[in-house]
């Protein structure tokens, strides 16, 4: 089967630094993707690695290890409005779905 | 900012009824999916198409059918309505490209059958 876990809730501090965790069980990896949503809203696209090393995109980072099967979004600079659910996705072949993780919620303290 | 629309924004309906879900997109993308999600739950792939005529069930059994006779427009219909049904539908596109892998998701579609 295919499996993507990463932690269902995540606190962090405003202004602080925090790293969301996805490892994954797939038959094939072709690459992985974050997206972010807001209570009541529509998921929208972060970033997307398909070789191993870190992409950085302003305050947000993610990193890829194919090796490992794991990856990681990197949120620095923490804002409120950042408090959000993050989702980790493989696209398992070039013409396959994507699969999503069960999604990650953060809450950021004052 | 992508184009991808979804009507209506709320749907109200009494069990047994047959409704259809719009979804269109203007960016001319070829893949196109359709997800059900409850309130800060995961997301569900129900349906999904890889172009014209093309459509192909997702992980989720799903009561619902769909088609693809037009690049830019998914509809979803569900036959018979049931209170089990009530949920967010939410319909994404992408041109999925490898190196540029991003799905637009269109604004969603709440559905509360009575």
């Amino acid at each position: 089967g295919q499996s993507l876990e990463q932690p269902s809730e995540v606190t962090a501090v405003e202004g602080a630094i925090v790293q969301i965790n996805c490892t994954y069980q797939t038959s094939g990896f072709y690459g992985l993707s974050w997206y972010q949503q807001h209570d009541g809203g529509a998921p929208t696209f972060l970033s997307y690695n398909a070789l191993d090393g870190l992409e950085e995109t302003g305050r947000f980072s993610s990193f890829l290890s194919r090796s490992d099967s794991y990856g990681y979004l990197l949120l620095q600079e923490l804002q409120m409005k950042d408090s959000a659910s993050y989702f980790c996705a493989v696209r398992v072949a070039r013409d396959d779905k994507i699969i999503f993780g069960k999604g990650t919620r953060l809450h950021i303290l004052p | 900012e992508a184009d991808i629309y979804q009507t209506p924004r709320y749907l109200v309906i009494g069990t047994g009824k047959k409704i259809t879900l719009e979804c269109s997109q203007t960016m001319g993308h070829d893949k196109m999916y359709w997800y059900q999600q409850d309130p800060g739950m995961e997301l569900h792939l129900i349906h999904y198409s890889y172009g014209v005529n093309s459509t192909e069930k997702g992980d989720l059994s799903s009561e619902s059918t769909v088609s693809r006779i037009r690049t830019e427009h998914f509809p979803l219909t569900l036959e018979s309505a049931r209170p089990s049904h009530t949920s967010q539908y939410l319909c994404a596109s992408s041109s999925g490209t490898g190196f540029s892998d991003t799905q637009y998701f269109g604004p969603g579609t709440r559905l509360t059958v009575l």
